[in-house]
């Protein structure tokens, strides 16, 4: 049973568009929604998380958008650069402990130049 | 620097041997954790320990042994009963509280051969 839900599988994008990523999910009562992004070779690292008493939030050219009645929450990449080009995972637990938390399948990011 | 360390990068193995994965951290973080990321599989809890001398297995803990006798280190063993080893394993560490940031190491390559 896949409890979170990550789509696409790859995206392709040209410099200075925009990425979307989304995902959904399951159980209500997950309450931590992370986004991690991961380079060829290495280990994933935290891009920027929400919790679901917000509806969105921004750092930079990242957005995270949360609809908590669709239990949907997508990435937004703005400006993507080729430099963005990874592979993007979102997550979610509840009750905040890393023990739980449960990863999408990922999405393969590639900008063009 | 402070971080997650893992060792070795590649790693080759006969059928029918186990092996050991290392992970030392030096963040003084609680709490740590194994993940297995297969393409296109999102990453895969294996064990996880919050304090010394405990842990807690994960969603796919089978074939899998793992110890805890020191804060800093989180060897993960694959025992020859692992029926399909050949994965990126990925070593993390946190704070154990509400919504912290899990830190990854570079990950071993396990290949059987």
């Amino acid at each position: 049973q896949q409890q979170v839900k990550q789509s696409p599988q790859s995206l392709i994008v040209q410099k200075g568009g925009i990425s979307i990523i989304n995902c959904a999910y399951e159980n209500t009562a997950f309450d931590y929604f992370p986004w991690y992004q991961q380079f060829p070779g290495k280990g994933p690292a935290l891009l920027i998380a929400i919790r679901p008493d917000v509806s969105e939030k921004k750092e930079g050219r990242f957005t995270i958008s949360f609809n908590k009645s669709a239990k949907q929450f997508s990435l937004h990449i703005m400006d993507s650069q080729p430099g963005d080009s990874a592979t993007y995972f979102c997550a979610a637990s509840k009750g905040g402990s890393q023990g739980n938390l449960i990863f999408g399948k990922g999405t393969k990011l590639s900008v063009k130049p | 620097d402070g971080g997650i360390t893992q060792s070795p990068k590649y790693l080759f193995r006969k059928e029918g041997q186990n092996v050991t994965l290392s992970c030392e951290q030096n963040l003084n973080h609680d709490a740590m954790y194994w993940y297995r990321q297969d393409p296109g599989q999102g990453l895969r809890l294996i064990y996880y320990s919050q304090i010394v001398n405990d842990f807690q297995k994960g969603d796919i803990a089978e074939g899998y042994s793992v110890s805890r006798e020191k804060k800093e280190s989180f060897p993960l063993t694959v025992t020859s009963a692992q029926k399909n080893p050949t994965a990126f394993y990925l070593c993390a560490s946190s704070i154990w509280r509400r919504d912290t940031e899990a830190f990854f190491g570079q990950g071993t390559r396990l290949t059987v051969v």
